[in-house]
């Protein structure tokens, strides 16, 4: 399996900051990375797939990068309905596809 | 817009076969994939496989063993069946769709919690 590690596992900010949360695969996933938000007793909602590429109604302060095995999301100005768990996901490879333990979001 | 609602029952008993069914409307249900995911707090967010809408699957070979899917295109609906559960199969689960392998489900529905327990 593609084991994806998410870091940090927790973070504290204020509304305005600007944050990156990171994820790194443990094998090539070329861009096939996904990010997801989710908030308390919510399904996952897709950001960003193909580690760049915005979903139709996502607030362009979200973005995304990296290839291969280091990708990134960064906020690039915290809103109060950011804080939140994100995770990363990869679906380059679909035996199986797997997922980041998350990283919360935190208000300071 | 398309939905997806997980329905089944919250409580299965060890041993037994877990048996959960994602209805969808508002969308097609040809020519996309269909998923089961599940979350616990102690492994995270899990992929536990997929149905196309003509019956092809793929299982996360962790779960390969016990993992049965199917879909009923007359009901627009796909359904999971997970046998011999253990306390460790306690999970939200929650049922999504992929337009194709190569995205990520970009639709779930709401999840629905499956304790197991005697």
């Amino acid at each position: 399996d593609v084991q994806m590690t998410q870091s940090p596992s927790t973070l504290s900010a204020s509304v305005g900051d600007r944050v990156t949360i990171t994820c790194r695969a443990s094998q090539s996933v070329t861009s096939s990375l996904a990010w997801y938000q989710q908030k308390p007793g919510k399904a996952p909602k897709l950001l960003i797939h193909d580690a760049s590429s915005l979903e139709s109604g996502v607030p362009s302060r979200f973005s995304g990068s990296g290839s291969e095995t280091e990708f990134t999301l960064t906020i690039s100005s915290l809103q109060p309905e950011d804080f939140a768990t994100y995770y990363c996901q990869q679906y380059d490879d679909y035996s199986p596809y797997t997922f980041g333990q998350g990283t919360k979001l935190e208000i300071k | 817009q398309v939905q997806l609602q997980e329905s089944g029952p919250g409580l299965v008993k060890p041993s037994e076969t877990l048996s959960l069914t994602c209805t969808v409307s508002g969308g097609s249900f040809t020519n996309y994939y269909w998923t089961w995911i599940r979350q616990t707090p102690g492994k995270g967010l899990e992929w536990i496989g997929f149905i196309y809408y003509n019956g092809f699957t793929r299982y996360n070979p962790s779960l390969n063993s016990r993992v049965t899917m199917s879909v009923d295109r007359t009901k627009n609906q796909f359904s999971l069946k997970l046998s011999s559960v253990t306390a460790a199969d306690t999970a939200v689960y929650y049922c999504a769709r992929q337009t194709s392998t190569l995205v990520p489900p970009d639709h779930w529905g709401q999840g629905t919690l499956v304790t197991v327990s005697s």
